[in-house]
C-alpha cells in the first residue's frame, strides 16, 4: 500500500485566485492521478501524471485552468486557476499499481476547496 | 464511453440488518471491478475487487461477485454495524489505460442502533 498525504486540507479562497494543492507519496510511484469530487456528487478524473512527461486531461479539463505538475516519482502538484465558484469541490490524489489488469489506486485524504 | 451505475441513495438500516447496493456497468473489453468507501472526514479506501467475470471479492464481512451476464456487481452484507455509516462508490478499470478509475455517483449508507 501506499500512505498519501495532501496538502492543504481545506482552503477558502476568493474568485480570481488561483490554489496549488501539493501530493506528496510515501514510495516511488509511476502513475499518479487527480480527482474532483463535487459537493453530493461523485469522483471525475482529471488528469492522470506521468514523471517525466506532461499530464494527460480527460475530456473538459485543460492544462490552463488545471496546471499540473510531476517534478519526480513521489510528488505532484495540481493548481487550480482562475477560480471561481463552480470549482468548490473536493480535489484527491490517487496513486495506481503498474499493471491494469490487477488495477488498485490508493487515495489521499483530499483538498477540501472553498471559492467564495 | 465506460459508465458505472449505483442505486439510489441515501439507504437507512438498522444494526444487523441486511445491505444490499446495487451497481451496474457498461463496459467495452473486460474491466475490473471495485467498491470503495468514504469514510466521514476521510479519504477513500479500497474496500473489495474482482478483476474477471464470476470472481467475488470480499472484505469486513462485505462481498461483491462479478456478474458478466447482468454487468452488475452489487455489494451485500449480511449484518451491518454502526461503524459501516458511509458513503461507497462502485467503480471499474477498462484495464487498458493504467489506472483509470470510473466511478458511479456513491450512496449514502447510515445505520442506527
Amino acid at each position: 500500500s501506499a500512505v498519501i498525504s495532501q496538502k492543504p486540507s481545506r482552503d477558502i479562497c476568493q474568485r480570481g485566485t488561483s490554489l496549488t494543492i501539493q501530493c506528496q507519496v510515501d514510495s516511488q510511484v509511476t502513475m499518479m492521478f487527480w480527482y474532483r469530487q463535487q459537493p453530493g456528487q461523485s469522483l471525475t478524473l482529471i488528469a492522470t501524471a506521468n514523471q517525466g512527461s506532461e499530464a494527460t486531461y480527460e475530456s473538459g479539463f485543460v492544462i490552463d485552468k488545471f496546471p499540473i505538475s510531476r517534478p519526480n516519482l513521489t510528488f505532484s502538484t495540481l493548481t487550480v486557476s482562475n477560480m471561481s465558484p463552480e470549482d468548490s469541490s473536493i480535489y484527491l490524489c490517487s496513486v495506481g499499481t503498474v499493471s491494469p489488469r490487477d488495477n488498485e489506486q490508493f487515495f489521499g485524504p483530499g483538498t477540501r476547496l472553498t471559492v467564495l | 464511453g465506460d459508465s458505472v451505475t449505483q442505486m439510489e441513495g441515501p439507504v437507512t438500516l438498522s444494526e444487523e440488518a441486511f445491505l444490499t447496493i446495487n451497481c451496474t456497468y457498461t463496459a467495452t473489453g473486460y474491466p475490473s471491478l471495485f467498491w470503495y468507501v468514504q469514510y466521514p472526514g476521510e479519504g477513500l479506501q479500497l474496500l473489495l475487487k474482482a478483476t474477471k467475470a464470476d470472481d467475488k471479492g470480499s472484505n469486513k464481512g462485505f462481498e461483491a461477485t462479478y456478474r458478466k451476464e447482468t454487468t452488475s456487481f452489487h455489494l451485500e452484507k449480511g449484518s451491518v454495524q454502526v461503524s459501516d455509516s458511509a458513503v461507497y462508490f462502485c467503480a471499474l478499470s477498462d484495464g487498458t489505460s493504467y489506472g483509470k478509475l470510473t466511478f458511479g455517483q456513491g450512496t449514502i449508507l447510515t445505520v442506527h442502533p
